[in-house]
């Protein structure tokens, strides 16, 4: 049982590149997220989806697309990487709570992501 | 005013300390109260949730839930230095999308 798998653990990009950061969960979960985490600023939510087939914006979307592409797989996409995007990623899973169970995150290893 | 207020620290013990984590929230729905460890470089690993209020213990760690106050705390007996990390709180509703994060507290544990 892996729990919650990133991919890339690091990566380096050029302005104007594009990259996609890859996250699969194997709980069985029904909601995912990705976050960024920046010094001094802590977890800032960037798109979540709350079931297959549907996704939303959080509280830093911009420069970012997201793909719910099963239950197990949610992945974020960086069409043109800009130094703010210099960060570590996260992508988490839940139950979503109520009958399916506790409403906790639980996190992967994380994405590592320097724009030069 | 920030949903989930938590103090940055750092805080340094020595080791074998007690150590009281603590975070501030403001809303009143809040069912679900998680402590998060993050390692430098890691993921966060979730530690321990308490659902609705009152206190569960697992092993060197206690977590206390107050809704009347509004405050949360994570007890750490017998500290040891592997417990060197960033603590974060997290809250969340009995079901729903939405999680509540403090900033974290750097805690490290002197041998």
């Amino acid at each position: 049982n892996a729990g919650v798998t990133q991919t890339p653990k690091f990566q380096v990009l050029k302005t104007g590149q594009s990259m996609t950061l890859q996250c699969a969960q194997d709980m069985n979960h029904n909601s995912m997220y990705w976050y960024r985490q920046d010094p001094g600023m802590g977890l800032r939510l960037i798109y979540y989806s709350a079931s297959e087939g549907t996704t939303d914006k959080g509280e830093v979307p911009n420069g970012y697309n997201v793909s719910r592409l099963n239950k197990r797989e949610f992945s974020l996409r960086l069409e043109s990487a800009a130094p703010s995007q210099t960060s570590v990623y996260f992508c988490a899973s839940t139950t979503r709570g109520g009958a399916a169970g506790a409403n906790v995150l639980t996190f992967g290893a994380g994405s590592r992501l320097t724009v030069l | 005013q920030k949903e989930v207020e938590q103090d940055p620290g750092p805080l340094s013990v020595p080791e074998g300390a007690i150590v009281s984590l603590n975070c501030t929230y403001s809303n009143s729905a809040f069912q679900y109260f998680m402590w998060y460890r993050q390692y430098s470089r890691k993921g966060p690993e979730l530690l321990m949730y308490t659902y609705s209020s009152g206190n569960k213990e697992d092993g060197r760690f206690t977590a206390q839930v107050d809704k009347s106050s509004k405050y949360i705390s994570l007890f750490i007996r017998d500290s040891q230095p592997s417990d060197s990390a960033t603590y974060l709180c997290a809250m969340s509703y009995y079901t729903g999308n939405q999680f509540y994060f403090g900033t974290g507290t750097s805690l490290t544990v002197i041998p």
